[in-house]
C-alpha cells in the first residue's frame, strides 16, 4: 500500500508569491492534517480536515488556507509568502481522529 | 498557556544502554499522549500511543510511561542501537480535541 504522498518535494518561491502544496492520504483515511516544521523545532499544527470539513485550525494567519476534496486528498495554500514561511510542510493522514498520524515525506519550501 | 517541553539538548549514550527521554506538559488534560520518531529530512513516524488510564505501554524495546499527576511521560529504549539515533517527539491533543501539538523533540545519538 502506498503511504502518504506529497508534491512537490521541493519548491523555491519569492516573497509575495503564493504556493499550493498537495497531499494524498493513505487509502481509506478520511482525515488530513497539515503541519509546518522549522529547522530544529517540532511540527506546528496548521489545519485538520475530515470529510471535507475543517475540524481544527492552529495559530496561523489567514494567508494560510486549505481544502479537502471528495477523494480525501488535500491542498494547502499560502498567499503573500514571507521569508519566515520557509519550512518543511508536512501532511499527515489518519482514519478519523488525531491519533496515530501517518506522515508524508514533506515539501521543503524556500522563500527568497 | 499550554506547553509541551522536551529536553532540547541531544542525548548521547553508548550502544546497549537504555535511553530515557522526557516529555513534560502544562495546562493539558490529555486523553492520550503519542511518541514519534523523526529522521533528518523525513516526516515523523508514529511509535506509541498511551492513554490517560494506562500507566505503562511496551512495544518491543520501547517502553512509555504516563503520569497524569506529574504531567509527564517517559520514553525508554532498552538495549539501544546506533540505528535508534534520531529525534523523538511527543505530541498531545489540545483540550478541545481538535489540534495536535508537538514538543520540540529530543535528538538521541547512540554511539557504537
Amino acid at each position: 500500500d502506498a503511504g502518504v504522498t506529497q508534491s512537490p518535494t521541493h519548491l523555491i518561491k519569492t516573497r509575495g508569491q503564493h504556493v499550493t502544496l498537495r497531499c494524498s492520504p493513505i487509502s481509506g483515511h478520511k482525515s488530513v492534517s497539515w503541519y509546518q516544521q522549522v529547522l530544529g523545532q517540532g511540527p506546528q499544527f496548521i489545519f485538520q480536515y475530515y470529510e471535507k470539513e475543517e475540524r481544527g485550525r492552529g495559530n496561523f494567519p489567514d494567508r494560510f488556507s486549505a481544502r479537502q476534496f471528495p477523494n480525501y486528498s488535500s491542498e494547502l495554500n499560502v498567499n503573500a509568502l514571507l521569508l519566515g514561511d520557509s519550512a518543511l510542510y508536512l501532511c499527515a493522514s489518519s482514519s478519523s481522529s488525531l491519533d496515530e498520524q501517518f506522515f508524508g515525506p514533506g515539501t521543503r519550501l524556500t522563500v527568497l | 498557556s499550554q506547553k509541551i517541553e522536551q529536553n532540547s539538548e541531544a542525548l548521547n549514550i553508548q550502544e546497549g544502554k537504555t535511553a530515557t527521554l522526557t516529555c513534560n506538559y502544562t495546562n493539558y488534560s490529555p486523553a492520550y499522549l503519542q511518541w514519534y520518531r523523526q529522521d533528518p529530512g523525513r516526516g515523523p513516524v508514529f511509535l506509541l500511543l498511551i492513554r490517560e488510564n494506562e500507566k505503562e505501554k511496551r512495544k518491543e524495546r520501547l517502553k512509555v510511561t504516563f503520569d497524569t499527576t506529574l504531567k509527564q511521560s517517559l520514553f525508554h529504549i532498552t538495549a539501544s542501537q546506533p540505528a535508534d539515533s534520531a529525534t523523538y517527539l511527543c505530541a498531545l491533543e489540545d483540550n478541545a480535541g481538535n489540534m495536535l501539538t508537538f514538543g520540540g523533540g529530543t535528538r538521541l545519538m547512540v554511539k557504537p
